[in-house]
């Protein structure tokens, strides 16, 4: 089993539209869940981190529960320039080790 | 601010040559790692360092040697280049694990080698 779980997609999302994304995890003991972009052929960059209690950066609404392990990715209102593929990242207990585990990444394409 | 580079963009390897990958940050980060990644398998990391000096294994290290002489650079080498390592490889730098929660969590990225190994 995958440490990081995600459905490969695509999702096909007309403009406007609301699409979310899940992520599980298998290791209890991670500690810190993030959520990256990777735009074709390029590098993946943070798009946002993923609190407890939930946490929303404009039209991005991030999710975790910790106690069915997954976290979750709502995109509101997609634009067209919101087509890449979104990796799901989590980190074990702080061992000053940094390592991030990486899903494989749901490929979400908007159009018009 | 030229963040993370890496050289060179595309490689094309025989079986059995060896190479370096180059990698660079001038954001005075400590920490330095790097990834493979390969279709449906996610990023996987390969070696990392929490600063110049130290290195230690990640998830594949087989078939890759690293050293971190400086805070700047990070160089991945192949030792006999084999086809099972092709793939994109990704260098990334963040800040140290003592600097704070929210600061050391983002990592950041170099644009990436396309390897092939033929």
């Amino acid at each position: 089993r995958k440490e990081v779980e995600q459905d490969p997609g695509p999702f096909n999302v007309p403009e406007g539209a609301t699409v979310a994304f899940n992520c599980t995890y298998s290791n209890s003991a991670s500690q810190s869940f993030f959520w990256y972009r990777q735009d074709c052929r390029k590098e993946p960059k943070l798009l946002m981190s993923v609190y407890s209690s939930g946490n929303e950066d404009g039209r991005f609404t991030a999710q975790l529960n910790r106690a069915s392990q997954y976290i979750s990715l709502l995109i509101r209102d997609s634009k067209l320039s919101d087509s890449a593929t979104y990796l799901c990242v989590v980190n074990l207990k702080d061992t000053g080790r940094r390592a991030l585990t990486f899903g494989s990444g749901t490929r979400l394409q908007v159009q018009p | 601010n030229a963040g993370v580079t890496q050289t060179p963009k595309f490689q094309v390897l025989k079986t059995g040559q060896s190479m370096t990958l180059q990698c660079a940050q001038d954001m005075n980060h400590e920490y330095m790692s790097w990834y493979r990644q390969d279709p449906g398998m996610g990023l996987r990391l390969i070696h990392y360092s929490v600063g110049a000096g130290i290195t230690d294994q990640g998830e594949v290290p087989n078939g890759y040697n690293v050293s971190r002489s400086t805070t700047e650079d990070f160089p991945l080498r192949l030792l006999s280049a084999a086809p099972s390592q092709t793939s994109v490889y990704f260098c990334a730098s963040s800040y140290s694990v003592t600097s704070g929660r929210a600061r050391g969590n983002e990592q950041f990225f170099g644009p990436g080698t396309r390897l092939t190994v033929l």
